[in-house]
């Protein structure tokens, strides 16, 4: 699976959008993006995942580049309790494993 | 839908001690579990892959003779740490696999965070 590269840490203020970016300069065609987040001392929790299409859902929304090497995950009014580890996961569509990176701190301020 | 427990939820043992945790999918049935392990202030490592009735897939590094994996039935799996150390202490995650699930879509329990003395 290709690797990502997302910033260690990112501020935003409440109520703003939250727009964490995440590169996978290497992915491949049969690759899909997948963004998890994990609050603190919690078991991970599923956000979104995409192939090519942007794609939205009820928590977040998801935009992939025409050439799929980057993606920003976006929080369209963040909250305190967004504040997470987000991680951004290139996974081949059936393949069984997540490999998780460093991710990225989102701390969401008042 | 899509619940994932873990019990216990903490657990304090001392060292030279066996630790068992359990890992349930509560409303559905789980073909294949992960175990991952998570260090403070360091992303989640994944230890194995379980699959029911069948021996465990252990990642490169993680000794399976400490680490027994055993998922004996559709909806629950366990993971027991054999004479453990203080290097052991960890937080201990499990996701489930909906069986059937051509995505191998995961869904993560709340974490046991283990502590050996």
């Amino acid at each position: 699976d290709a690797k990502t590269t997302q910033p260690p840490s990112m501020d935003c203020a409440e109520g703003r959008a939250a727009n964490l970016p995440c590169n996978h300069s290497t992915i491949s065609g049969n690759e899909y993006v997948y963004w998890y987040r994990q609050i603190h001392s919690q078991g991970p929790q599923y956000i979104i995942h995409g192939l090519k299409n942007n794609e939205t859902n009820e928590m977040a929304s998801l935009i992939i580049t025409e050439d799929r090497k980057s993606s920003t995950l976006i929080l369209p009014h963040a909250t305190l309790r967004d504040t997470a580890v987000y991680y951004c996961i290139v996974r081949v569509q059936g393949g069984n494993k997540l490999v998780f990176g460093a991710g990225t701190i989102l701390r969401v301020k008042s | 839908g899509a619940v994932v427990s873990q019990h216990p939820s903490w657990v304090i043992c001392k060292s030279g001690t066996s630790v068992k945790i359990e890992c349930r999918s509560l409303d559905f049935q789980a073909t294949t579990m992960f175990w991952y392990r998570q260090f403070p202030k360091q992303s989640l490592m994944l230890m194995a892959t379980s699959n029911e009735g069948s021996k465990a897939t252990y990642e490169q590094g993680v000794e399976k003779d400490k680490f027994l994996i055993n998922h004996a039935s559709l909806t629950l799996s366990t993971l027991t740490v054999t004479s453990a150390h203080p290097e052991d202490s960890s937080f201990y995650i499990c996701s489930a696999s909906p069986s059937g699930s051509w995505d191998y879509e995961q869904y993560f329990g709340p974490g046991t965070r283990l502590t050996v003395t």
